[in-house]
């Protein structure tokens, strides 16, 4: 069974704390995604990756920043958390290419910011 | 400004009736159109898609149909269950690597 893997369920920190959010996927897939989920605005794409080290940033970069060492990880960064971060992240991988539309996701991290 | 929009936050049905989730979509470039399913505490699913050189699709007890010339995708779920109570967020999938979701409706089913 496929699977992406995010590493916390839940996660409180303080404003302007550094974050690390790690997510692993076993299928092999060359691009990930982090997004992250509000009440009434839906999934909104954050960062993705399509190969190691490559990086591309989505619709709503501004805070953030991603890490991608090795094809299975793809990490997220808040270099200074701050209270409007407050939010669900998921993590999602897909197959190879820019036109692999099925996304595979994770649980999900609920992060607060306080 | 949202591009693809789910204008009803929710949608209650009785058990074994239709369940028919609406989603309306702005740019007639897209032509990739997916459901995904979210129960709480897991991430979302994917549960059926179509291609705008269909106007329908079915799997089961789920059926897509797009109507390209209103900008516009609905689910149907039938018969509902109540193991079908989550979250379905309708999304247009625009090629390079970008999918653009709406904001959900939360489907309950009542047995």
């Amino acid at each position: 069974d496929v699977k992406v893997t995010q590493s916390s369920r839940y996660l409180v920190k303080r404003t302007g704390e550094k974050v690390f959010l790690e997510c692993v996927q076993d299928m092999d897939h060359e691009n990930m995604f982090w997004y992250r989920q509000d009440p009434g605005l839906g999934l909104r794409l954050i960062y993705f990756s399509y190969d190691v080290k490559m990086k591309e940033k989505g619709d709503i970069p501004e805070g953030y920043s991603v890490s991608r060492e090795k094809k299975e990880r793809f990490s997220l960064i808040l270099e200074s958390a701050s209270t409007n971060q407050t939010s669900m992240y998921l993590c999602a991988s897909s197959g190879q290419g820019a036109t692999e539309e099925k996304l595979f996701f994770g649980s999900g991290t609920q992060l607060s910011v306080l | 400004d949202q591009q693809v929009k789910q204008n009803s936050p929710s949608l209650s049905v009785q058990e074994g009736r239709i369940s028919i989730l609406n989603c309306d979509y702005t740019n007639s470039m897209f032509d990739y159109f997916l459901w995904y399913k979210k129960y709480p505490a897991e991430g979302p699913t994917f549960l059926i898609s179509i291609s705008s050189i269909k106007d329908k699709n079915e799997d089961g007890r789920f059926t897509v149909f797009l109507n390209k010339s209103a900008k516009h995708l609905s689910l149907h779920i039938v018969p509902s269950q109540p193991g079908d109570s989550a979250v379905y967020f309708c999304a247009a999938f625009t090629g390079g690597f970008k999918t653009i979701f709406g904001a959900g409706t939360r489907l309950f089913v009542k047995a």
